[in-house]
């Protein structure tokens, strides 16, 4: 499959942890996209990374922080978890920078529940 | 700051009806505007965007400057349209585009 791919599926820990969550993009895209999406904020923006590098931020928490690296796999850490973190996060990957009219592709996204 | 309005959480209808899933948006620069489909198990995916001006499985969207709506139609609905539709809206963030999404609308097409 040349898709995005995430693991884990589901994750479940308790407050206080630290998990990481893991996306491979497509091949032969360069930008990764971390998403949130929780009941009452629905789908949120959290971090870009093109080519290794840090390209755009959004509501990333300071306990979250993410990397790619080399190979362009990516890993969101989340750490000090609370219950309010639990959500399903979505990685999404575009062959490009970032452009106005770039198409994202999803991957299955990971469940985390946090007890 | 940008925001995407999809006012129905949930739309249901029968099977050939017509359908309209609603997008508004808040932006003050020219948008670019997309809608993206997840059906039951599988991972979200574009459905059309504005600038393709095309139809994807007989649905297309009209931008409308003047009413800020980027509305989803189809004609005749079908079983296999039940899916959540995501209304975006993309948007300068740092050196990307970053788009912004709508609460999204669950669409239920009954036999």
């Amino acid at each position: 499959d040349s898709g995005v791919t995430q693991t884990p599926k589901h994750l479940i820990t308790a407050t206080g942890q630290r998990v990481t969550l893991r996306c491979s993009p497509r091949s032969g895209d360069l930008s990764v996209y971390w998403y949130q999406q929780s009941l009452d904020q629905g789908l949120q923006f959290l971090i870009q990374y093109y080519n290794g590098e840090e390209r755009a931020k959004g509501n990333i928490l300071e306990r979250f922080s993410a990397q790619q690296f080399p190979d362009l796999h990516s890993e969101l850490n989340l750490s000090s978890l609370e219950l309010g973190d639990s959500a399903l996060y979505f990685c999404a990957s575009s062959a490009s920078t970032g452009g106005r009219t770039d198409t994202q592709y999803f991957g299955p996204g990971t469940r985390l529940t946090v007890l | 700051a940008q925001r995407v309005t999809q006012p129905e959480k949930l739309l249901s209808v029968f099977k050939g009806a017509p359908v309209e899933l609603k997008c508004n948006y808040s932006y003050s620069g020219s948008p670019e505007l997309f809608w993206y489909v997840q059906y039951s198990r599988q991972r979200l995916q574009l459905l059309l965007r504005h600038i393709s001006r095309e139809s994807i499985k007989g649905f297309t969207a009209d931008l409308n400057k003047g009413e800020t709506s980027f509305h989803l139609k189809k004609p005749f609905a079908q079983e296999e349209d039940s899916a959540m539709y995501y209304c975006a809206l993309s948007s300068p963030s740092g050196g990307s585009y970053i788009p912004t999404f709508g609460r999204g609308t669950s669409l239920i097409v009954h036999p």
